[in-house]
């Protein structure tokens, strides 16, 4: 059974303080691993496909990775608009279906 | 922003009355999906469509039923409603292409007392 796990929780930073979001995933194959946010009262708006392990991609102060078992969302010198959950997501190889985690409930105070 | 409507966007219903919830969209995608949320179990996947009138059960079917007969239309519902199914439902849609992902509506906030 397909598995994903984000961590933290939750993660308070201050404005321009850097960090990193992780997802953990078990699937039987993987064709894609997505990263969405998702802001209040709104569905999850989409932020980036990666599709094997050592691939990278960028989107302003977001940038995620993957390995074999995990994914990475580094957030550099966030703001406080960056403020929202972030979902992982991962789709197995045949299959149209996500799976996704709980998310990563991050705040940016100024 | 992809083109996806959910109606209604809040609704606040008794326990053992049929709801219906409808996606509409506008892209032409192939695929179109139900999910609903809640805390500490995130999106979990009800029921998807993958043309009209083809639709398969997600991990959380039990008690709910879809209906597609246009491309453009993907209805869920509630034949009798419980407690336990008071959540945000969203609508997604995507297209064949692998690297066409996922979009979500903004959802339906459901409320059964």
């Amino acid at each position: 059974e397909d598995q994903v796990t984000q961590s933290p929780e939750a993660l308070r930073l201050q404005e321009g303080e850097s960090s990193s979001l992780n997802c953990s995933y078990t699937v039987s194959g993987l064709r894609g691993l997505f990263w969405y946010r998702q802001d209040p009262g709104k569905g999850p708006e989409f932020l980036f496909t990666l599709y094997s392990a050592g691939e990278e991609k960028e989107k302003e102060r977001l940038k995620a990775t993957l390995t074999k078992k995990e994914s990475f969302l580094h957030i550099t010198a966030p703001k406080p608009e960056d403020s929202a959950t972030y979902l992982c997501a991962v789709q197995e190889g045949g299959a149209q279906k996500l799976v996704f985690g709980q998310g990563t409930r991050l705040t940016i105070n100024p | 922003d992809a083109g996806i409507t959910q109606s209604p966007r809040h609704k606040v219903t008794e326990t053992g009355t049929p709801v219906t919830l409808r996606c509409h969209q506008t892209e032409n995608h192939r695929y179109m999906y139900w999910y609903r949320q809640d805390p500490g179990h995130g999106l979990r996947l009800i029921h998807y469509s993958y043309g009209v009138k083809d639709t398969d059960k997600g991990e959380v079917s039990d008690g709910y039923s879809v209906s597609r007969s246009k491309t453009e239309d993907f209805l869920l519902t509630l034949e009798s409603a419980t407690s336990s199914q008071t959540s945000v439902y969203f609508c997604a849609i995507s297209d064949y292409d692998r690297d066409q992902p996922q979009h979500f509506g903004d959802g339906t906030r459901l409320s059964i007392l």
